[in-house]
């Protein structure tokens, strides 16, 4: 059982350029999510979806855009990238007893 | 003041140590209450999880919960070397609701 994945693990971009992080989830779960962490900051929720077809904002937003086409995939993209993205992203899904099941996480660095 | 509020650490403990970490809350809509456990360059994965008020036990981590303090607290005893993570708080009002909230995490060493 897969689990969530997400890839890639690592990326490096320079700022201004555009991107896509990908995640997969194989466990029907209607929810899925986006987190960014940062030291010192915690896990801070930047889009959701409560199913395909719907998706809101969290806590830190701008900058980024989420779509969720299928239950499966829930991508996010990052379209002119900028220092202050540098972080560590996980996507998670979340089953119904509200536990959240995270990938491995994705860390990005913005030149 | 952040919703939930977490001592960062780092904290250190030998081998066979009871360990106790804790957050604190300002919520008090908050019913349901889970501690993830994150080793480095790995996503958070959930290690207990709890309903209200009480007690919960599994092998060798006791969460506890004390809303009318808004407090909780994870033990580990016996900790182990495998036992050295960060470990989250994370709290949420309702079934449904759109966000759990995340304490910063508590970086623990257990020294052989």
């Amino acid at each position: 059982n897969a689990g969530v994945t997400q890839t890639p693990k690592f990326q490096v971009l320079k700022t201004g350029q555009s991107m896509t992080l990908q995640c997969a989830q194989d466990m029907n779960h209607e929810y899925m999510s986006w987190y960014r962490q940062d030291p010192g900051m915690g896990l801070r929720l930047i889009h959701y979806s409560v199913g395909a077809g719907i998706t809101d904002q969290g806590e830190v937003p701008n900058g980024y855009n989420v779509s969720r086409s299928t239950t499966e995939d829930f991508p996010l993209r990052l379209l002119s990238a900028a220092p202050s993205q540098t972080s560590v992203y996980f996507c998670a899904s979340r089953d119904s007893n509200e536990k959240l099941f995270f990938g491995s996480g994705t860390q990005l660095s913005v030149l | 003041q952040k919703e939930v509020e977490q001592d960062p650490g780092p904290l250190s403990v030998p081998e066979g140590a009871i360990v106790s970490l804790n957050c604190t809350y300002s919520n008090s809509a908050f019913q349901y209450f889970m501690w993830y456990r994150q080793y480095s360059r790995k996503g958070p994965e959930l290690l207990m999880y709890t309903y209200s008020s009480g007690n919960k036990e599994d092998g060798r981590f006791t969460a506890q919960v004390d809303k009318s303090s808004k407090y909780i607290s994870l033990f580990i005893r016996d900790s182990q070397p495998s036992d050295s993570a960060t470990y989250l708080c994370a709290m949420i009002s309702e079934t449904g609701a759109n966000n759990l909230f995340f304490g910063t995490g508590t970086r623990l060493t257990v020294i052989p």
